[in-house]
């Protein structure tokens, strides 16, 4: 079993939906947990982290983590044509980081 | 902001041949990891720095990769020789503090390789 799991995808939305991206590990000694968003050929940037379970909000943007359930979630509000990308979800402790394999998300104008 | 760098940011290269890429974390930044990635997969970590010193390169297939950041700051990665396997975009990513705190990567914007 992978320390983390995602859905591939692709997911494929019209502009304007809420998009939700998820992902389930199995360490429970997972600590800080990332969304990053890679553009094609790009590195993948930094969008938002969490400490601990809850939600936390940027903009558009819910990180949502559940830690009882090993799950965390991205939720995108009024989705835009320049979200599309792939989005990795990462999780880490004691510093060494573990990443999931990405979601490929296209909003359609 | 202050960014990782890398370069260069595209590399061909013909297979047997030697290639290396270079990596500058963000200032202050004492965490250094060297991440392959390959298309529709998620970084696969090669290495991992603690200022100077190997942390982890459990995964760095050692007959052929070698990665060193000598006066822990920034740092190179060498393939020699390269393989057609080889072909991927090389991340560098960089974090505050290998000892607990702000457990947060930051990634430059890789180095495509091609191996033909």
């Amino acid at each position: 079993q992978k320390e983390v799991e995602q859905d591939p995808g692709p997911l494929s939305v019209p502009e304007g939906a809420i998009v939700s991206l998820n992902c389930t590990y199995s360490n429970s000694a997972f600590q800080y947990f990332m969304w990053y968003r890679q553009y094609s050929r790009k590195g993948p940037e930094l969008l938002m982290y969490t400490y601990s379970s809850g939600n936390k909000e940027d903009g558009r943007f819910t990180a949502q983590v559940d830690k009882s359930s090993k799950y965390i979630s991205l939720f995108i509000r009024d989705s835009q044509p320049s979200d599309s990308a792939t989005y990795l979800c990462a999780m880490s402790a004691r510093n060494q980081f573990y990443f999931g394999t990405g979601t490929s998300l296209t909003v359609i104008p | 902001e202050a960014e990782v760098a890398q370069s260069p940011r595209y590399k061909i290269t013909e297979k047997s041949q030697a290639v290396a890429f270079w990596c500058d974390p963000i200032s202050g930044h004492a965490t250094l990891y060297w991440y392959r990635q390959i298309l529709g997969q998620g970084p696969e970590l090669l290495v991992q720095f603690q200022d100077e010193s190997v942390v982890d390169d459990s995964q760095l297939p050692k007959d052929r990769f070698s990665a060193e950041r000598l006066k822990g700051v920034d740092s190179t990665l060498k393939i020699q020789p390269a393989e057609l396997g080889d072909s991927a975009m090389y991340l560098c990513a960089s974090s505050l503090d290998g000892r607990g705190h702000t457990d947060t990567q930051y990634f430059g914007p890789g180095t495509r390789l091609t191996v033909l």
